[in-house]
């Protein structure tokens, strides 16, 4: 059974400062994907991650992919309000098939 | 291109009672999943569906759950005699064979929230 863990659990900030996500496995992903998702929602992907020590950078997130392909971080410089959410990251260990997802990291920015 | 799309949004119910979701993927996305999502909790497979064939069913998916996905195209979840542990955010998922379906990208609709009285 893959399990993903991710830290922090809850993060609450003020906009302007810097935070990092981790999410940890000790199973090897073929691609590890982040998610953000709102209050009733579905998950919105923002990223895909394919290639041992892949980085990616959409605006001020920068996702990085562990060397091992077990363990990823997203990280988010000057946070805004608008960045509040709840990040999730998934892993797929083949091409296709279930993705396995971490519990969640609830962010809260404040104004 | 005008997303994965699922009905009803909202769904309450009397435990016992049967219901069925309905879930309409990007069109031409052959690959279907359905997860389940509880509060504070990621979501969790439950099945997942090639075309018309299921190639992959969860053990959380017990005797009272069903789904289908007749033609290809869209798919039901059909939950019997509900309980008051099925109260959750149901969420299907699609992606291409290829292309971005190649990195297992799954691009989700907006959930249907069940809640069993």
């Amino acid at each position: 059974t893959q399990l993903l863990e991710q830290s922090p659990q809850f993060l609450s900030i003020q906009e302007g400062e810097n935070l990092t996500v981790y999410c940890n496995s000790s199973s090897v992903f073929s691609s590890l994907q982040w998610y953000r998702q709102e209050p009733g929602e579905g998950p919105v992907l923002l990223v895909t991650v394919v290639t041992g020590g892949e980085v990616k950078k959409l605006k001020r997130l920068t996702f990085q992919f562990g060397d091992a392909r077990k363990d990823s971080s997203l990280h988010i410089t000057a946070a805004q309000p608008g960045d509040t959410g709840l990040y999730l990251c998934a892993g797929g260990v083949t091409s296709y098939g279930k993705l396995t997802f971490g519990q969640g990291t609830i962010l809260t920015v404040h104004p | 291109d005008t997303g994965v799309s699922q009905d009803p949004r909202h769904k309450i119910t009397k435990r016992g009672q049967n219901v069925t979701f309905r879930c309409d993927p990007i069109s031409e996305h052959n690959r279907l999943y359905w997860y389940r999502q509880t509060l504070g909790q990621g979501p969790e497979f439950l099945t997942y569906f090639q075309n018309e064939a299921q190639l992959e069913k969860s053990r959380l998916l017990s005797d009272r759950f069903s789904a289908e996905r007749p033609k290809g195209s869209f798919s039901t979840l059909e939950i019997q005699r509900t309980e008051q542990g099925d109260s959750a955010m149901y969420l299907c998922a699609s992606s291409p064979q290829r292309g971005s379906g190649s990195k297992n990208e799954q691009f989700f609709g907006p959930g249907t929230r069940l809640t069993v009285l």
